[in-house]
């Protein structure tokens, strides 16, 4: 079964420094969703978009910026970056037509961001 | 207020046997769904068993379990017949309000250490 596709995989950045991260969700899959995990930390959520609009927002910097394309992919735009951005970035998709509150979000492999 | 509560920083647990993962949520909306996910040493975030609060059974997949005590707020997950595969750490998640797309929001993990 098609998962999740995150990309890059691993990304090095000096600070200051801007960083795009892409992600392509499950064919069929309407909404996106990003979220941050620092070191030895629980994900935290970002940011949704569903229908290409933007659903939620969570605890995103105002450096931050993404959005959702009509193929439905969704990248995920930093700029000024700072050593605290360094952290493991999630992509995660689910489909809201299957209906009633069983749309598990699925995960992509994330992307691996080191700022220095 | 925490609205995903694990309680267990780590574990250890032999082989073969079982092993039950605590999670407490907090939550005043009447729907909602709780997750399970692994985390390997790799990174990935894989999902493992999804309970709704209008379920009536406990949920189960495989080797997993998901022992739901609504009046008492949690949702514990009990893994049968451990293995080696089994060591990640593992994170309790909710999801609250009847639309299917709002955002998770995850307990601070147990790391789960199987021992042959």
């Amino acid at each position: 079964a098609a998962g999740v596709i995150q990309s890059p995989r691993h990304l090095i950045k000096e600070k200051r420094e801007t960083a795009t991260l892409k992600c392509y969700p499950i064919p069929r899959h309407d909404t996106v969703y990003w979220y941050q995990q620092g070191p030895g930390q629980d994900p935290q959520f970002l940011i949704s978009f569903y229908e290409k609009m933007q659903s939620d927002k969570g605890s995103i910097p105002d450096r931050f910026s993404a959005q959702q394309f009509s193929d439905y992919h969704s990248e995920l735009n930093m700029s000024s970056l700072e050593l605290g951005d360094s952290a493991l970035y999630f992509c995660a998709s689910s489909s809201r037509e299957r209906g009633g509150p069983k749309e598990t979000q699925y995960f992509g492999p994330g992307t691996r961001l080191l700022v220095l | 207020a925490q609205k995903i509560t694990q309680t267990q920083p780590g574990m250890f647990v032999q082989e073969k046997e079982a092993v039950t993962l605590d999670c407490t949520y907090d939550t005043s909306d009447p729907s909602y769904g709780l997750f399970w996910y692994k985390q390997p040493s790799s990174g990935e975030m894989i999902f493992l068993i999804y309970q709704g609060s209008y379920d009536q059974q406990n949920a189960t997949e495989g080797r997993y379990s998901l022992n739901f005590q609504k009046a008492r707020k949690s949702a514990n997950l009990v893994i049968s017949a451990s293995q080696l595969g089994d060591s990640a750490m593992y994170f309790c998640a909710m999801r609250e309000g009847h639309s299917g797309n709002t955002p998770l929001v995850f307990g601070k993990g147990t790391r789960l250490s199987v021992i042959a």
